[in-house]
């Protein structure tokens, strides 16, 4: 199976929004609502921002917002801070009844 | 809260078999998929697979020759095995928790493949 497709970079300054977007197939990210977004800093594990394409777990700041049209999700991240430098993965199911993840996109605030 | 602690050995030689366990802390195997995932080092992450407390997988398909995925429910733990390793095996290894997504980690290990 193929990785969803992200840009290799975003960048922007504090207190701007950016978007990173995640662009899969009718097989995976546009055949299901079960599209989900991590945020990595170096050396940490990931943590999951966003769930069923626009859901946000309990504890994660409503700046991250998500949302799909078609084949493509998309990740906003609004307000940019420092602290949101990281990389982001999205993540589908797919209609094998597998899991795939997207490229990466390293968030860059300048 | 829920916590997983994985472990296993760090380096292999090629063709050797990959070992790993997920231990499972303050909750239950039950209703939830377990899972591995793996990331080479300067590189994305890449989905391995997953079991269900049945015993239930699923596999990458670019892996499932070489993948096998056990769980124990009465140690609730769950383990990784990746046969016939290769450098392009070398990577940190992440168990983790999925309801709608993955939503608890392990810390990671890595596991590095040298001759």
């Amino acid at each position: 199976q193929s990785a969803l497709t992200q840009p290799a970079s975003v960048s922007g300054s504090p207190g701007q929004s950016i978007t990173i977007s995640c662009t899969g197939t009718s097989s995976d990210v546009g055949g299901y609502n079960y599209v989900s977004w991590y945020q990595q800093h170096p050396g940490n594990a990931p943590k999951l921002m966003i769930y069923d394409v626009s859901d946000r777990p309990s504890g994660v700041s409503n700046r991250f917002s998500g949302s799909k049209s078609g084949n493509t999700a998309s990740l906003t991240i609004s307000g940019l801070q420092a602290e949101d430098e990281a990389d982001y993965y999205c993540s589908s199911y797919t209609s094998s009844s597998t899991l795939v993840f997207g490229s990466g996109t390293k968030v860059t605030v300048l | 809260q829920v916590q997983l602690q994985q472990w296993g050995a760090g380096l292999l030689k090629p063709s050797e078999t990959l070992s790993l366990t997920c231990a499972v802390y303050g909750g239950s195997l039950s209703g939830y998929y377990w899972s591995w995932i793996r990331q080479p080092p300067g590189k994305g992450l890449e989905w391995i697979g997953e079991i269900d407390h049945s015993g239930s997988t699923n596999y990458n398909p670019s892996l499932k020759s070489r993948v096998t995925i056990s769980i124990d429910t009465s140690k609730n733990l769950f383990s990784l095995k990746l046969s016939s390793v290769t450098a392009a095996d070398t990577a940190v290894y992440y168990c983790a928790r999925a309801s709608e997504a993955f939503d608890i980690w392990g810390q990671g290990t890595m596991v590095t493949v040298s001759s």
